[in-house]
């Protein structure tokens, strides 16, 4: 089945540690995104991606880094510079270089400790 | 800056009845409006996408509609099953804005027996 895997879908992290979220994708989209939901409130893009070897930032990219060196591939490094890290993480693509539907992952859920 | 807001932000309706969820934007230059289903801790179904051209989409029980000139779009839930409680969002694709949807908060429906 072609999908967006996610991992892992919970996470522990003690303040001051970097931790790396997986998104992995079969389903051959150009374009990748990240997105962080804290409740109450809609998702914030954090990075998105349309090619490979490069990336954007979205409107809340500080603390956040992004690599894309395979089409399939986009991991999220959470850093220590994120002031506020607890939430929930949603990986999402799309076909093709303009914003059309989107599919998105399980979720990564992170909580600081 | 494109906002999206969705009210109620929460709704109770008895199995049976039709739901109307609504969601509205400050920008009419958009590029398409996707409705979203989420269940509670997981990731985001794509339900419904319009494009700024349409003016409704349907698929099975469910239909959306789109009007630019107003900056609403409306999701049309008939009658309504208990297996249709989740949050609905909708997401906003601005024509000048490539990849940064944005997002409404949600409308957390509750369809009891």
């Amino acid at each position: 089945d072609g999908g967006i895997t996610q991992s892992p879908k919970y996470l522990f992290r003690k303040e001051g540690q970097n931790v790396t979220l997986s998104c992995e994708q079969n389903l051959n989209h150009d374009a990748m995104y990240w997105y962080r939901q804290d409740p109450g409130q809609g998702l914030r893009l954090i990075y998105y991606s349309q090619i490979v070897n490069d990336f954007q930032k979205g409107d809340i990219a500080e603390g956040y880094s992004v690599s894309r060196e395979k089409k399939e591939s986009f991991p999220l490094t959470v850093t220590s510079a994120q002031k506020n890290p607890t939430a929930f993480y949603l990986c999402a693509s799309s076909e093709g270089l303009a914003p059309g539907e989107l599919f998105f992952g399980e979720g990564s859920r992170l909580t600081v400790l | 800056k494109q906002e999206v807001t969705q009210i109620p932000a929460a709704l109770s309706v008895p199995e049976g009845e039709n739901l109307v969820l609504n969601c509205s934007f400050t920008d009419s230059a958009i590029y398409n409006l996707q409705w979203f289903r989420q269940d509670p801790g997981k990731g985001l179904t794509s339900l419904l996408l319009i494009q700024s051209s349409q003016r409704e989409q349907t698929s099975g029980r469910l239909n959306a509609s789109l009007d630019k000139s107003s900056g609403r779009s409306t999701l049309y839930i008939a009658a309504s099953q208990p297996g249709d409680s989740a949050t609905y969002l909708c997401a906003v694709a601005t024509t000048d804005s490539w990849g940064k949807l944005q997002f409404g908060a949600g409308t957390q429906v509750v369809v009891t027996p």
